[in-house]
């Protein structure tokens, strides 16, 4: 199974930040990741997939970018609706795996 | 706009099969473009990724439930189930169904609102 690691863990940030996350595959996956919003209570939300394509209808403060074993999401300006958790997900190989998440709070 | 609903009882018993539904309203369940996925999340954890069902009949399960999963399609019926055998209390999670779409690469790009099951005598 290929093993996704999310890093920071746990984020404190303020509105207006720019913030990014990091994902790292334990192998080369492409460009075949996803990345996924998750509220608390909520489903996951799709943001992101092949690494940099912003899903319809998402903020365009979201980016992605990577290739290979490493990916970063950014966030441009972080606004009140987008403290929730992130995970990424690889596409390229079954079983589909995902990080561990990051969880981002308000400082 | 598609519209995925979970069903099933919220309470399992230990060593007995889990079953779910998901209802799916504004699409075909039997479009080639999809894969009808569940996913779990047990409480306070990340997401697991349980298996899929293609239109075709064919199947991929995470290895790790494989032997305990079978994950079906209606297309009378427009939904999909989910059966997970011998469930113990490490199968209490809340169980999302999911459509994995081959424009976005198969990412899961619509989910239904999850369902809560315990397992407890």
């Amino acid at each position: 199974d290929i093993q996704l690691t999310q890093s920071p863990s746990f984020l404190s940030a303020s509105v207006g930040d720019r913030v990014t996350i990091t994902c790292r595959a334990s192998q080369g996956i492409s460009s075949y990741l996803a990345w996924y919003q998750q509220k608390s209570g909520k489903a996951p939300k799709l943001l992101i997939y092949a690494a940099s394509t912003l899903q319809s209808g998402v903020p365009s403060r979201f980016s992605g970018s990577g290739s290979g074993t490493e990916f970063t999401l950014t966030i441009t300006s972080l606004q009140p609706e987008d403290f929730a958790t992130y995970y990424c997900q690889q596409l390229n190989s079954y079983p589909r795996t995902f990080g561990q998440g990051t969880k981002v709070e308000i400082k | 706009q598609v519209h995925l609903q979970e069903s099933g009882p919220g309470l399992v018993k230990p060593s007995e099969t889990l079953s779910l539904t998901c209802i799916v309203s504004g699409g075909s369940v039997s479009s080639a473009s999809y894969y009808w996925s569940w996913i779990r999340q047990p409480p306070g954890k990340g997401l697991e990724w349980i298996g899929y069902n293609y239109f075709t009949g064919s199947t991929n399960y995470n290895p790790s439930l494989k032997s305990r999963v079978t994950i079906s399609v209606d297309t009378s019926k427009n939904q999909f189930s989910l059966k997970l055998s011998s469930v113990t209390a490490a199968d209490t999670a809340v169980y999302y169904c999911a459509r994995a779409t081959l424009a976005v690469v198969t990412a899961f790009d619509v989910w239904g609102q999850g369902t809560v099951v315990t397992v407890s005598s």
